[in-house]
């Protein structure tokens, strides 16, 4: 069965720090994507990146970087320079590919970061 | 661009009774999801369609209903509300399976 488990619970921050967040997945399939959901205090997801399991390059945006790593099977995500902005909760989640109707994205539990001024 | 839109945002229901959660999407995609939020959770899956007329359940189905008559609409009925459906509930709509799933701003309901 699919698992995602992102062990901080709560991580908290002093603005500029780099903070990492830890996402460690288990999946039986081979072809799978995993995402990175941001919600802040306002409540809303805001999709951040989707990676498929094929591809194990490195990704940045910006202040946001992930590092996939299949043989750990780990999707960490870090930011950079943190801001106040970036207060929020933040999911990992889970897909394996579509086969005939077994479609469903797996959350982790996820990580509320505090980014303090 | 609206893309996934909800209402109401917010509901308070007593015991027994019944609502429907509205969700529509405008940017003609395929699947459409019913998520659930505990405090301190994650999101889990309550019914998801791949397209018009076809429903399958997820993880947490039960006291719960859907249809998809249409391909902008996944409504999400609650039939005979209990404090266990308090929750805030999440719908989301994707192109197809395994694709970034859009999630509306969410309901907050407390059944009490």
């Amino acid at each position: 069965a699919q698992k995602v488990t992102q062990a901080q619970t709560e991580i908290s921050v002093v603005e500029k720090e780099d903070v990492t967040l830890d996402c460690v997945y288990e999946t039986r399939d081979t072809t799978y994507y995993l995402f990175w959901y941001k919600q802040p205090p306002s409540g809303e997801l805001v999709f951040l990146i989707r990676r498929n399991s094929f591809d194990e390059q490195n990704e940045i945006s910006g202040r946001y970087s992930w590092n996939f790593q299949k043989s750990t099977s780990s999707f960490n995500f870090t930011i950079t320079a943190s801001q106040v902005v970036d207060s929020a909760v933040y999911f990992c989640a889970l897909s394996e590919a579509p086969q005939g109707g077994s479609e469903k994205l797996v959350f982790g539990k996820g990580t509320k970061l505090t980014v303090n001024p | 661009n609206a893309g996934v839109t909800q209402t109401p945002k917010f509901r308070i229901l007593k015991i027994g009774q019944s609502m429907t959660l509205q969700c529509t999407q405008d940017m003609n995609h395929n699947y459409m999801y019913w998520y659930r939020q505990d405090p301190g959770m994650g999101l889990k899956l309550i019914y998801y369609s791949v397209g018009a007329g076809i429903t399958d359940k997820g993880e947490v189905p039960n006291g719960y209903n859907v249809s998809r008559s249409t391909t902008e609409d996944f409504p999400l009925r609650l039939e005979l509300a209990a404090p266990s459906q308090t929750s805030v509930y999440f719908c989301a709509s994707s192109y197809q399976g395994g694709e970034t799933q859009y999630f509306g701003p969410g309901t907050r309901l407390l059944v009490l």
